[in-house]
């Protein structure tokens, strides 16, 4: 099973709102990744867990965050955001080590914000 | 910094034609090159990945290649369809990149029934 999953699939929430993105993946991998993607633009990393710890924030705005609570899951925290923000937010995941590392990514969620 | 392009940046063939997407890198110290398809509003589907010491890898229709001395990689795809529409990304892993990827701008391909 190749599958990355991510809940849901379209956000529409307004600058003052709390809201969650959730990534899920049981192919045992220990490197899980956020990445950012405006239209007709590659993916932008945003953040690294590896085996659950931060391993890399490509300095993304605080009203972003990130928590890994194990191995499988994978979060992404929103608050305050801005206009400029609204994007698909792309989870991926993979064994993050070595010539053979695949990373698989999810469907995404497409996120706007008002 | 690891730069990567790819060419052309759109491309229309009609159903058949065989065809070849071109990835360039600049800089060869690299893990691997990953080929990626992505329909539009749709996630990121993974194709091949080429390892630094492979050549190519097939898959189906597809072939691609590596010529890391000179920083480049091709899709390959053949007999089109029109399904094989969509864009399509070629990602490097660095060897001092840590895991991060670097991908190009993507090629748009369109196949016209």
């Amino acid at each position: 099973d190749t599958e990355v999953t991510q809940t849901p699939k379209h956000l529409v929430m307004g600058m003052t709102n709390k809201k969650s993105l959730k990534c899920e993946q049981h192919m045992g991998h220990r490197a899980m990744y956020w990445y950012k993607q405006k239209a007709k633009k590659p993916p932008e990393l945003m953040f690294v867990y590896s085996y659950e710890k931060l391993s890399i924030n490509e300095s993304v705005p605080s009203r972003f965050s990130p928590e890994c609570p194990n191995s499988s899951l994978l979060n992404l925290h929103l608050h305050a955001l801005q206009p400029e923000d609204s994007a698909l937010y792309l989870c991926a995941s993979g064994t993050g080590t070595g010539v053979t590392d695949t990373q698989y990514f999810g469907p995404g969620t497409r996120l706007t914000v008002l | 910094k690891q730069e990567v392009t790819q060419i052309p940046a759109a491309l229309s063939v009609p159903e058949g034609e065989n065809l070849v997407l071109n990835c360039s890198f600049t800089d060869s110290a690299i893990y691997n090159l990953q080929w990626f398809r992505q329909d539009p509003g749709k996630g990121l589907t993974s194709l091949l990945l080429i390892q630094s010491s492979q050549r190519e890898q097939t898959s189906g229709r597809l072939n691609a290649s590596l010529d890391k001395s000179s920083g480049r990689s091709t899709l390959y795809i053949a007999a089109s369809q029109p399904g094989d529409s969509a864009t399509y990304l070629c990602a490097v892993r660095g060897e001092t990149s840590g895991s991060r990827l670097t991908f190009g701008e993507g090629t748009q391909l369109t196949v016209n029934p």
